[in-house]
């Protein structure tokens, strides 16, 4: 399967502190996106790195990709207690017609 | 611009019951994907609509999930009848480009509960 698995599957971080959460996949993949859910709501796009590209900012967020590892990681810097919430890497694999696999996902806690 | 808008967004209903969850994709996407996540597993996708047509439809468990786009705009889950380990939550997503990867924009979800 072409499943990905994100690492850890909880973290607990004071506010103010950076988080970093991990992705690993298993087969070649045209983009990597990594979405948000708080808790009892819908999927949010934070981010997307396509196969071609190596990092990316978006605000306090900054994604890695390493397509020679399989691997993505999403850095979160300056957390605050609104960054509650899952954290789910997506990948779109090549040959797999658009549809997004998930990892298992990361529950991030930021506390006060 | 609204987003994905789903409905329902909870429903309960009894072993053997059918129940059709309606997804509103945002306007102008010709792309729109079914997932659902069941009882803490992973999020997995169901079935890729472009405009009318089933692109993929890999995903879907079985003959008792039937989904329909009608006219390329809002999709229909129905599931008939369904079962117990049809529980979880659905999501709608939908994506502008066509044949080359882009966002996936989530609605949030419908939780079913089978009991």
């Amino acid at each position: 399967s072409q499943q990905g698995e994100e690492d850890p599957q909880a973290l607990s971080i004071q506010e103010g502190e950076n988080a970093t959460m991990n992705c690993s996949y298993k087969t070649s993949i045209n983009n990597l996106q990594w979405y948000r859910q708080n808790s009892g709501r819908g999927l949010v796009h934070l981010i997307l790195i396509r196969s071609n590209e190596r990092e990316k900012h978006s605000g306090r967020l900054r994604v890695t990709l390493d397509t020679s590892k399989k691997s993505s990681s999403l850095l979160i810097t300056a957390s605050r207690a609104a960054d509650t919430a899952s954290y789910f890497c997506a990948t779109d694999f090549t040959g797999g017609g658009n549809k997004l696999t998930f990892g298992t996902g990361t529950q991030l806690k930021v506390e006060l | 611009e609204a987003g994905v808008t789903q409905f329902p967004s909870h429903s309960v209903i009894e072993k053997g019951q059918t129940v059709t969850l309606r997804c509103d994709p945002i306007s102008g996407h010709d792309n729109l994907y079914w997932y659902r996540r069941v009882m803490g597993k992973e999020i997995k996708f169901l079935l890729h609509f472009v405009k009318e047509s089933k692109q993929d439809e890999s995903g879907m468990p079985n003959n008792r999930f039937l989904a329909e786009r009608t006219g390329g705009t809002y999709s229909t889950l129905k599931v008939q009848p369904a079962e117990l380990e049809d529980s979880g939550v659905y999501f709608c997503a939908s994506s502008q480009v066509t044949g080359y990867p882009g966002e996936q924009y989530f609605g949030p979800g419908t939780r079913l509960t089978v009991t």
